[in-house]
């Protein structure tokens, strides 16, 4: 089946450090890949929707200078968390579609835990 | 604004047990809804996908129903095994062009006990 790579899986660092996290799909290619936030006992909450070469699109109330998203290519997306405080630590999950309709499931990473002292 | 909600939150049955888990979603106008398990600390696993022209799937030991009009879906797993123990979610894809977003329900922690 189809795999989604997320790393790092897990990430400690201080407050004002810059963080990024890679997804890669690694046996198809992803034309649009989404970030996910998830907060423990809370549901997954869709952060961006990124294109590849194109601007994501954020959701509302998700600062896009705080979370700078890339997708440079059909198989790469990295989210990069700027200048991370401890209301940032959280679980963040990626995932991946190929083709653009209905049928298609999103394939999930394993997600990445990040702890901001 | 769709909104997924599931029910029980959690769910204890010894093995061998038959059991329905249970999701909601407010927007009947919606592409498709995924089950998805997720082990702690991990990311999803795609159990079943419904079309919204569909109103059932069935995996192995799993079955998934869906009625659009009521907006509900049910997960039944069958003769359940202490592997099956995990959070179970549910997500509608909503429908509108170029969308393809997932809403997320909270979850059902289910624990099969052996």
């Amino acid at each position: 089946g189809a795999v989604v790579s997320q790393h790092p899986s897990w990430v400690i660092c201080k407050s004002g450090t810059s963080v990024k996290i890679e997804c890669r799909s690694l046996d198809f290619q992803a034309t649009t890949m989404f970030w996910y936030r998830q907060f423990p006992k809370q549901s997954l909450m869709l952060m961006a929707t990124s294109n590849e070469g194109s601007k994501a699109t954020y959701e509302q109330g998700v600062e896009k200078d705080k979370f700078l998203i890339n997708h440079a290519s059909l198989t790469l997306s990295t989210l990069t968390v700027t200048s991370a405080h401890p209301e940032d630590s959280s679980f963040y999950i990626c995932s991946a579609i190929g083709q653009l309709n209905s049928n298609q499931p999103q394939h999930f990473g394993d997600g990445t835990r990040l702890s901001i002292l | 604004k769709q909104e997924v909600t599931q029910i029980p939150a959690a769910l204890s049955v010894p093995e061998g047990e038959n059991l329905v888990l249970n999701c909601s979603f407010t927007d009947s106008a919606i592409y498709n809804l995924q089950w998805f398990r997720q082990d702690p600390g991990k990311g999803l696993t795609s159990l079943l996908l419904i079309q919204s022209s569909q109103r059932e799937q069935t995996s192995g030991r799993l079955n998934a129903s869906l009625d659009k009009s009521s907006g509900r879906s049910t997960l039944y797993i069958a003769a359940s095994q202490p592997g099956d123990s995990a959070t179970y979610l549910c997500a509608v894809m909503r429908s509108g062009a170029g969308s393809y977003q997932l809403t997320f329900g909270k979850g059902t922690k289910l624990s099969v006990i052996p």
